[in-house]
């Protein structure tokens, strides 16, 4: 099945500095990658995906990119603030009739003022 | 508008007893998910249920079941809890189950076997 490894496990950055987050995973047939936020005692929430039939995607601060043939997908957050703070899961999906997600260990992103 | 709320947020049990975590949606989302999150694992799926009267495992089924009550609720049951099904538990939801439907997460529920 499909295995996802996720790097750093924390992360502290200074406020306004940028974050990266990077993925591998093993299925080449996985064409869904979502990155979910979960801050403490809340269940994980998406900010944001990407499929494999596009490189790169944007929403505001948030950036992901995705090399199929490297199969790595990473998050990239512009100028951090102390509401960045969490940890950040990043996932892939199998193909099939079900959103099976397979998820990272999490990374512990940490924004000091 | 709730989302996905997971009845109890906290349990203490003991080897061998029995409980069942109650998860209920109100999006009129098609599939549902039972997942289990431990320190340095991520999440990992137990049970999932693509649509109303189906459910199927995950990639850690054992030890747990679940029924599909109707398409608003999903319960997961331990039968006979462990030290090792000490965890934190969390139920969601997704509109349909094909890939790339997002997934709604409840606040989850914090088990403790002893």
């Amino acid at each position: 099945g499909e295995n996802v490894e996720q790097h750093p496990s924390t992360l502290s950055v200074q406020e306004g500095d940028s974050a990266v987050i990077k993925c591998t995973y093993s299925d080449s047939a996985s064409n869904y990658f979502p990155w979910y936020k979960q801050e403490l005692g809340k269940g994980p929430q998406l900010i944001i995906d990407i499929r494999s039939n596009v490189g790169e995607k944007k929403d505001q601060r948030i950036a992901v990119t995705l090399n199929k043939t490297a199969k790595h997908f990473s998050l990239h957050i512009t100028e951090t603030q102390p509401e960045d703070s969490a940890v950040y899961f990043c996932a892939a999906a199998t193909t099939g009739t079900a959103s099976k997600l397979t998820f990272g260990t999490g990374t512990r992103l940490q924004v000091t003022l | 508008n709730a989302g996905v709320t997971q009845t109890p947020k906290f349990q203490v049990l003991k080897t061998g007893q029995s409980m069942t975590l109650q998860c209920a949606q109100d999006m009129n989302h098609n599939s549902m998910y039972w997942y289990r999150q431990d320190p340095g694992m991520g999440l990992r799926l137990i049970y999932y249920s693509a649509s109303e009267g189906t459910t199927d495992k995950g990639e850690v089924p054992n030890g747990y079941n679940v029924s599909r009550l109707n398409k608003r609720e999903f319960s997961l049951r331990l039968e006979s809890a462990a030290p090792s099904q000490t965890s934190v538990y969390f139920c969601a939801s997704s509109e349909a189950g094909g890939v790339g439907s997002p997934l709604h997460f409840g606040n989850g529920t914090r088990l403790t076997v002893t």
